[in-house]
């Protein structure tokens, strides 16, 4: 078991350019989540995914934000144009089946520095 | 809609003595109840659960939760801390909600710091 995989780990980059996170969940879980972590709000559920299908993105602040799943081992988070406000630390999650039973896998993370 | 409480911030405790880290939730259905530990530089990752059953949950590194139904609880513990204790730590809600979904919650987090 690798365990969420989440790059880049650092991602440092000039407002106004397009930012893509990537992240590959562990294999069989069905689930996966973004959240966005900072000192100010904490952790904040972004979007999730059942079965690569969108179901909750009332999280996402606006539209610069958008994310795919295309298939069960890959997510992107695009922020398109970035802002120094996006500034923060993005997890990427996932979870077996369970109806809300099973607990979350969280990736190490992408540190977003938006100067 | 459900909410979680960590009620402290931060906490500060000596090296081996006991710490409790408390959380309360509020639902007005069935719940799951997660602790999660987060160290500097990672992601969060599971510390034990409470899904049903005994109220006495153990979990890794020798932390222990209690679920208390009445006092809607579930309070964190451990008899002796180490400084690799030193971490930030979330309490989280596991809760169907309206739309027929199971919905997670997570605490604001406390920041559990060992003092040598």
């Amino acid at each position: 078991d690798a365990g969420v995989i989440q790059s880049p780990r650092h991602e440092v980059t000039e407002m106004g350019q397009e930012v893509t996170l990537r992240c590959k969940p562990i294999s069989g879980h069905n689930s996966l989540f973004w959240y966005r972590q900072t000192m100010m709000r904490g952790l904040e559920l972004l979007i999730y995914f059942n079965n690569n299908v969108p179901i909750d993105d009332s999280g996402m602040p606006e539209d610069r934000f958008s994310a795919k799943m295309p298939n069960a081992s890959f997510s992107t988070l695009k922020i398109q144009p970035s802002e120094p406000r996006d500034s923060a630390v993005y997890f990427c999650a996932s979870s077996r089946p369970g109806t809300g039973r099973s607990p979350l896998h969280f990736g190490n993370g992408t540190r977003l520095t938006v100067t | 809609a459900q909410s979680v409480t960590q009620l402290d911030s931060q906490v500060p405790v000596f090296e081996e003595a006991p710490v409790e880290l408390r959380c309360n939730y509020s639902s007005s259905v069935s719940v799951y109840l997660f602790w999660y530990v987060q160290y500097p530089n990672q992601g969060l990752q599971l510390l034990l659960k409470y899904l049903s059953g005994s109220t006495l949950v153990k979990g890794i590194n020798g932390f222990e939760a209690e679920f208390n139904k009445s006092q809607t609880s579930f309070h964190l513990r451990k008899p002796s801390v180490h400084i690799s204790d030193t971490a930030e730590y979330f309490c989280a809600v596991s809760a169907i909600s309206g739309a027929g979904s199971y919905q997670l919650t997570f605490g604001k987090g406390t920041k559990l710091s060992v003092i040598p």
